[in-house]
This record gives structure tokens, sequence and C-alpha cells, in this order.
């Protein structure tokens, strides 16, 4: 079992709508729970981070963290076609200088 | 302005030859990484430091080799390289008090070897 699963999509939607994109982890130890958003030939970016459980909101991106399930979600309200990108959770452990990607997933906004 | 970069971006080379992947920050970083990355799979690590003169091996077993010797600069070097090196090579930097590891990337280098 990879420690951590992605669904790689592609999921299309249409303009003005919500997305949930998922991920699953297998470490207990993670406590740090990152998402990157990666543009077409360009390297990842951070888009916003919780630690430990519970929810955090940026604008239109909501980030969930469910530890008792090992659930990550990221949530974008009002979907633009700007958003269009692959996503990628990135969990890390308390203290520790190293990321685990799960493999992202590509999300296109239809105008 | 502070930010990472990687020379080049694309390059096509035969088997055989010896390269070299070129990654600098301007961020003062002390933790530098190599990852990577081919379409549709995660990121792997490949190579990591914590400083100058430190380098490490990350989870992926890769045949290049990397040096710290200034702590902008981590360059990536294949001795000889081959059709399964072909991928993308994504180089990062992350600050040794930043509690949750925020590691910022440069732009990748596309290596396709023929």
């Amino acid at each position: 079992q990879k420690e951590v699963e992605q669904d790689p999509g592609p999921l299309s939607v249409p303009e003005g709508a919500i997305v949930s994109l998922n991920c699953t982890y297998s470490n207990s130890a993670f406590q740090y729970f990152m998402w990157y958003r990666q543009y077409s030939r360009k390297g990842p970016e951070l888009l916003m981070y919780t630690y430990s459980s519970g929810n955090k909101e940026d604008g239109r991106f909501t980030a969930q963290v469910d530890k008792s399930s090992k659930y990550i979600s990221l949530f974008i309200r009002d979907s633009q076609p700007s958003d269009s990108a692959t996503y990628l959770c990135a969990p890390s452990g308390a203290g520790s200088y190293q990321l685990t990607f799960g493999k992202g997933t590509k999300l296109s906004v239809i105008p | 302005e502070a930010d990472i970069y990687q020379t080049p971006r694309y390059l096509v080379i035969g088997t055989g030859k010896k390269i070299t992947l070129e990654c600098s920050q301007t961020m003062g970083h002390d933790k530098m990484y190599w990852y990577q990355q081919d379409p549709g799979m995660e990121l792997h690590l490949i190579h990591y430091s914590y400083g100058v003169n430190s380098t490490e091996k990350g989870d992926l077993s890769s045949e290049s080799t990397v040096s710290r010797i200034r702590t902008e600069h981590f360059p990536l070097t294949l001795e000889s390289a081959r059709p399964s090196h072909t991928s993308q090579y994504l180089c990062a930097s992350s600050s040794i008090s930043g509690r949750h590891n925020e590691q910022f990337f440069g732009p990748g280098t596309r290596l396709t070897v023929l």
C-alpha cells in the first residue's frame, strides 16, 4: 500500500462548480498536510496547508483533514478556468523535512 | 526577487553523454531537494541536502549524483545518460526554520535521452 493515495483523474467540471479533491494516507505520523498546485510545464507551488485535523479556508479554497479516517480534502468553490491544473496532496511528519506526494489529480475547468 | 532557478528547461541528448542539471536559489534556504516526476506519477525524491557539504540519497534509487559546495547551488549530474533517465527533474528548497517544511520548486528540467 502506498503511503499516499490520490485519484489521478482527469476531472472535468464546468466553470462555477464546486470541486472536491481527495487523498488518503496510511502513515499516522503525518501532522502537516499540504496541497500543491502544478500548472502544465511548471513546478508545483504551495496552495495551502493545515496542521493536524480540522479545516482551513483561504478565499475560494478550503482544506480539510480527518486524521481519524486518514482522509484529506481540498474544496474549490466557484471554480474558474484558471484553476485548471494538477493538484497534489503532500503530507509530512512533525519535524520531518521530507514530503510524501500523491500522484496528483488533473483538474480542467471548462468555461 | 527571491526565487529558484533551473537550467536548462529542456534538454535532448544522446545516450552516453554526461549532463549536469543546474539549480540555484536566492532565498538563502538551507535545505535543497531533487525530485523526479514522470507523467501521471508521484514526485519521487532522489537527492536532498541539509546544508553545504551535506548530501543524501532519497527514496528513489538514481544513478545521478549531486554536490552542495555553496548554499545557493545544488547541481545534479548524470555521468552517462540513458533512455531510462528520460523524465522531468524538479529542484526545490526550504528553510530550516519552517515548521511545516514548505518547499519552493523551480520550473523543472525536462530531459529526453535518445
